[in-house]
C-alpha cells in the first residue's frame, strides 16, 4: 500500500481480555515503531525494529505488552490482560532511514472497559 | 535524557495572523529535530525536519522553523495562518538513536 495501514482503528476490550493490534509498514521500510498516544499528550515511545529483531524495547511498560515482526514486515503488537490504563491509540510508523523521519498510520484506538 | 517542552497546550490566532508554535529542547549535542502535524482523524504528517545542514528549514504548507543553539529553541512558524492550519503540533528530537521523542503538542485553533 502507499502508506503505514494499521488494523483495526478502533478495539473495544473488556478488562483482563487478550488484544492483538496489527501494523503493515511502507514497502521497503526496514525500520518499525510502535508508540503510544494518550489523551493530550504526545506519541510514548514503545518498541522500534529493525529488521525482525526488537533493537529497543525500552519503552514498554511491562511485561503484557509484547511486539513482533516475523517476517522482517508485518507486526503485531500484543497486549495480555488489559488494563483500563491501557486504553489509548497505538500508532504505528515506519521509515527506510536511519534520520528519524517517520511516516506514520492513522492509529488503532483502544479501549478498554 | 533529550527531551522537548512544547509551551502553551493551546494557541488560537486570527485567519491571515502569524502563527508561532514555541519548541524547546534538551540535549547535551545538537540533536535532529521535527515538527509533525496531526489533522483531525489522520496521522502524524512531517511538517519539517533539522538535521544541521542549514539553521532555517522551511517545511511543507508554508511552516519553517529556525533552529537557535544558544536559546536550545526550533519554533515553528507561518506569515499568514489559513483555516486548513488548524491541527495538533508536536516537537520532537532525535539524537541520531533512531528514536523519536515527542513533546506534549500544541492545539493550534484558526479564528475566522
Amino acid at each position: 500500500g502507499a502508506g503505514v495501514s494499521q488494523t483495526p482503528s478502533n478495539k473495544v476490550t473488556e478488562k483482563g481480555k487478550y488484544v492483538e493490534l496489527r501494523c503493515d509498514p511502507i514497502s521497503g521500510h526496514t525500520a518499525l515503531y510502535w508508540y503510544r498516544q494518550s489523551l493530550g499528550q504526545g506519541p510514548e515511545f514503545l518498541i522500534y525494529f529493525q529488521g525482525t529483531g526488537a533493537a529497543d524495547d525500552s519503552g514498554l511498560p511491562n511485561d503484557r505488552f509484547f511486539a513482533v515482526r516475523p517476517e522482517g514486515s508485518v507486526s503485531t503488537l500484543k497486549i495480555q490482560r488489559t488494563e483500563r490504563g491501557d486504553s489509548a491509540v497505538y500508532l504505528c510508523a515506519s521509515s527506510q532511514t536511519l534520520t528519524g523521519e517517520l511516516f506514520f498510520g492513522e492509529g488503532s484506538r483502544l479501549t478498554v472497559l | 535524557a533529550q527531551s522537548v517542552t512544547q509551551l502553551g497546550s493551546h494557541v488560537s490566532v486570527s485567519e491571515g495572523a502569524l502563527v508561532l508554535l514555541r519548541c524547546n529542547y534538551s540535549s547535551s549535542v545538537p540533536p535532529y529535530l521535527f515538527w509533525y502535524v496531526q489533522y483531525p482523524n489522520q496521522g502524524l504528517q512531517l511538517l519539517l525536519k533539522y538535521t544541521s545542514a542549514a539553521t532555517l528549514v522551511k517545511g511543507i504548507n508554508g511552516f519553517e522553523a529556525e533552529f537557535k543553539k544558544s536559546e536550545t529553541s526550533f519554533h515553528l512558524t507561518k506569515p499568514s495562518a489559513h483555516m486548513s492550519d488548524a491541527a495538533e503540533y508536536f516537537c520532537a528530537v532525535n539524537r541520531g538513536n533512531e528514536k523519536l521523542t515527542f513533546g506534549t503538542g500544541t492545539r493550534l485553533t484558526i479564528i475566522p
